[in-house]
């Protein structure tokens, strides 16, 4: 059976200090893809990655990064020099070749100034 | 990316009463389309799984003559919730998935509040 755990419910912090959004996932496929949702207040999710199995490649996208590791059955998110804009809660989530999303229960983060 | 419309935003209805949702893809055919719920403060569940032309694949403990899904063309994916209650005020949310490379995208939500 699939799952997502996120284990962090809120973390909160002030503006500049990094970040790390933990999520760990169980799935029996070879073929997988993972992801990352940002749902702000408004409610709308924002897509900020996708990822597939074979692909164990960090990635970084500008003050957002990706650690991938399969022997961990992990996908982690951090942000460098969170800002206030970066509040909101985050999804990890985990899908086979053409089924639905699971989700984890999310990661509420609060910036402060 | 590809877009995909929701309508509508927000609805507030009466207990008993009929609400339509619709999901629509805008740029591309959406071959299958997923429909979820989200409760507040909670993460999303799948309610849903529609395929063009054919009935749509419900997930265990949700009703199918509660929520009605209609997925009529390739474009257009519509919930009906019937005979609303409190409980089922939520935030739905439909992805659709374009043919070949699985890609999925989200719509934009409609929060239903049921009074």
């Amino acid at each position: 059976a699939q799952k997502v755990t996120q284990a962090q419910t809120e973390i909160s912090v002030v503006e500049k200090e990094d970040v790390t959004l933990d999520c760990v996932y169980e799935t029996r496929d070879t073929t997988y893809y993972l992801f990352w949702y940002k749902q702000p207040p408004s409610g709308e999710l924002v897509f900020l990655i996708r990822r597939n199995s074979f692909d164990e490649q960090n990635e970084i996208s500008g003050r957002y990064s990706w650690n991938f590791q399969k022997s961990t059955s992990s996908f982690n998110f951090t942000i460098t020099a969170s800002q206030v804009v970066d509040s909101a809660v985050y999804f990890c989530a985990l899908s086979e070749l053409g089924t639905a999303l699971i989700f984890g229960k999310g990661t509420t983060l609060s910036v402060s100034s | 990316g590809a877009v995909v419309s929701q309508h509508p935003s927000r609805v507030i209805c009466k207990s008993g009463t009929s609400v339509k949702i619709e999901c629509r893809s805008l740029d591309f055919q959406a071959t299958t389309m997923f429909w979820y719920r989200q409760f507040p403060k909670k993460s999303l569940m799948l309610m849903a799984t529609s395929n063009e032309g054919s009935k749509a694949t419900y997930e265990q403990g949700v009703e199918k003559d509660k929520f009605l899904i209609n997925h009529a063309s390739l474009t257009l994916s519509t919930l009906t919730v019937t005979s609303a209650h409190p409980e089922d005020s939520s935030f739905y949310i439909c992805s659709g998935v374009a043919g070949g490379f699985y890609e999925q995208y989200f719509g934009p939500g409609t929060r239903l509040t049921v009074t």
